[in-house]
């Protein structure tokens, strides 16, 4: 089974509200991602976890805010976020954080803030 | 870091045309993958390709690590290949994913 799991797929949230976004994976991959894509544009790293620890953090604001409660689970919590993150968040997973891992993608959460 | 280019950016064929997509990347990488973005968003693997060649019923890819650049072929194209197209690289000591600026293809009926 190769397959990563989001939830949920669209998302619309005032530049106030606290959300989550949920992403799963049983695959037994201990490597976990978020990325953002912007219309048009490539998917952009946003964070790592690696053994359930974040290895990565882009410079991504404050507003967001991974959690990684176990292997197969991870989350990207939101607070005051504003119009121009809206975008699709994706989530990916990969056997282990080194280099030589297949990626394997979910199917995104389409997020637009007001 | 590592700068990933692809060609060409737009591609328009009718359907049962070949195609030939390009991924140039300015230094070596230990990883490197294909996919395609289907128009809801989901990214599919194609290949999983650092060297060599492999091929997948109509779809083959070819990496040449040496030369830093990778094709991805696509033969007797069908209306379900549209959509983007991009590779994705990774350089050694990274847990990074760089991906490329993206191939749009669309075949018509």
């Amino acid at each position: 089974d190769t397959e990563v799991t989001q939830t949920p797929k669209h998302l619309v949230m005032g530049m106030t509200n606290k959300k989550s976004l949920k992403c799963e994976q049983h695959m037994g991959h201990r490597a976990m991602y978020w990325y953002k894509q912007k219309a048009k544009k490539p998917p952009e790293l946003m964070f790592v976890y690696s053994y359930e620890k974040l290895s990565i953090n882009e410079s991504v604001p404050s507003r967001f805010s991974p959690e990684c409660p176990n292997s197969s689970l991870l989350n990207l919590h939101l607070h005051a976020l504003q119009p121009e993150d809206s975008a699709l968040y994706l989530c990916a997973s990969s056997l282990r954080g080194d280099a030589y891992n297949e990626q394997f993608f979910g199917p995104g959460t389409r997020l637009t803030v007001l | 870091g590592i700068q990933v280019e692809q060609s060409p950016p737009d591609l328009i064929l009718q359907e049962g045309a070949n195609s030939t997509l390009r991924c140039n990347f300015s230094d070596s990488v230990n990883n490197l993958q294909w996919f395609h973005q289907n128009p809801w968003g989901q990214l599919i693997n194609l290949f999983y390709i650092p060297s060599g060649t492999k091929q997948n019923g109509r779809l083959s890819a070819t990496t040449v690590a040496t030369e830093r650049y990778s094709l991805l072929y696509i033969s007797s194209s069908q209306t379900t290949d549209s959509g983007v197209y991009f590779c994705a690289v990774r350089g050694s000591g990274t847990y990074k994913y760089i991906f490329g600026t993206g191939t749009r293809l669309k075949v018509l009926a």
